[in-house]
C-alpha cells in the first residue's frame, strides 16, 4: 500500500519535551498537509507545502511549532517545550494540486502529560 | 473567513432507515466540498467530493450528496444505514484559491440501531 504514512502513531510526554513527528506522503504528490484534531472537533489546518516550499501557516501554529520538508518529500513536525493543551491527534495529508482532494494518514496522537 | 456548519453533532439511525447528515458552508464563491468518514483511532477517508459539473455526487459506500448553491448546502445522504455505517463524519470546503487547504466543519457522529 503506497498510502500516507506517519511516524510514530502514538506518543506520549512530559510537558516541556521536544516531540518530532514524521509524514510520508504519497510519493508523486507535490502538496502536503497538516492538520490537528481535538477530541469532539473537526481537523483544523496547521500549514501546508508544496514541494520544499512552506506556503501558508495557520494562526494556531505558535512559535514553538517547526514543519519542514527539506527535499519535498517526506515532512516533519516539530513541537518544543509542549504543553497540555498540544495533546491532539496530528494529521498529515497529502494531494496531487491538479485535483483538490488530499488523502490522509493515519495521524500521530499525542498526549501531553 | 470561510466556516462549515454541521447541523447535530449526533444523529442516531435505525439499520435500514436513511442517513440524513447536514452541511453548510459560507462562502460567496462556491468552493469544492468533501465529505470524510474518520473510524475510532484512524485517519479521514475521503467519501465523495464536489469540485464542478452535476450537482448530485456518488460516493462509496451508497452515499451521496447535493451541492445546492442557492441554500449553500451539501447534505450527505445514504438510502439504507448499515451497522457499518456508525462512525464521524465530517464535511469540508476548500476555499478558492487558497492552496488546497481544507476547513472542516465539527462533526457528526452517526449511531445505527439494529
Amino acid at each position: 500500500d503506497t498510502g500516507v504514512s506517519q511516524d510514530p502513531r502514538h506518543k506520549i510526554t512530559k510537558r516541556g519535551q521536544n516531540v518530532t513527528f514524521r509524514c510520508d506522503p504519497i510519493s508523486e504528490h507535490n502538496r502536503l498537509y497538516w492538520y490537528r484534531q481535538t477530541l469532539g472537533q473537526g481537523p483544523e489546518f496547521l500549514t501546508y507545502f508544496q514541494n520544499e516550499a512552506q506556503l501558508e501557516k495557520s494562526r494556531l501554529l505558535s512559535d514553538r511549532f517547526s514543519a519542514e520538508r527539506p527535499k519535498g518529500s517526506f515532512s516533519t513536525l516539530e513541537i518544543q517545550r509542549t504543553e497540555q493543551g498540544d495533546s491532539a491527534m496530528y494529521l498529515c495529508a497529502s494531494s496531487s494540486g491538479l485535483v483538490p482532494e488530499q488523502f490522509f494518514g493515519p495521524g500521530t496522537r499525542l498526549t501531553v502529560l | 473567513a470561510q466556516s462549515v456548519t454541521q447541523l447535530g453533532s449526533h444523529v442516531s439511525v435505525s439499520e435500514g432507515a436513511l442517513v440524513l447528515l447536514r452541511c453548510n458552508y459560507s462562502s460567496s464563491v462556491p468552493p469544492y466540498l468533501f465529505w470524510y468518514v474518520q473510524y475510532p483511532n484512524q485517519g479521514l477517508q475521503l467519501l465523495l467530493k464536489y469540485t464542478t459539473g452535476a450537482t448530485l455526487v456518488k460516493g462509496i459506500n451508497g452515499f451521496e450528496a447535493e451541492f445546492k448553491k442557492s441554500e449553500t448546502s451539501f447534505h450527505l445522504t445514504k438510502p439504507s444505514a448499515h451497522m457499518s455505517d456508525a462512525a464521524e463524519y465530517f464535511c469540508a470546503v476548500s476555499p478558492y484559491n487558497q492552496g488546497g487547504k481544507l476547513i472542516f466543519g465539527q462533526g457528526t457522529e452517526l449511531s445505527v440501531k439494529p
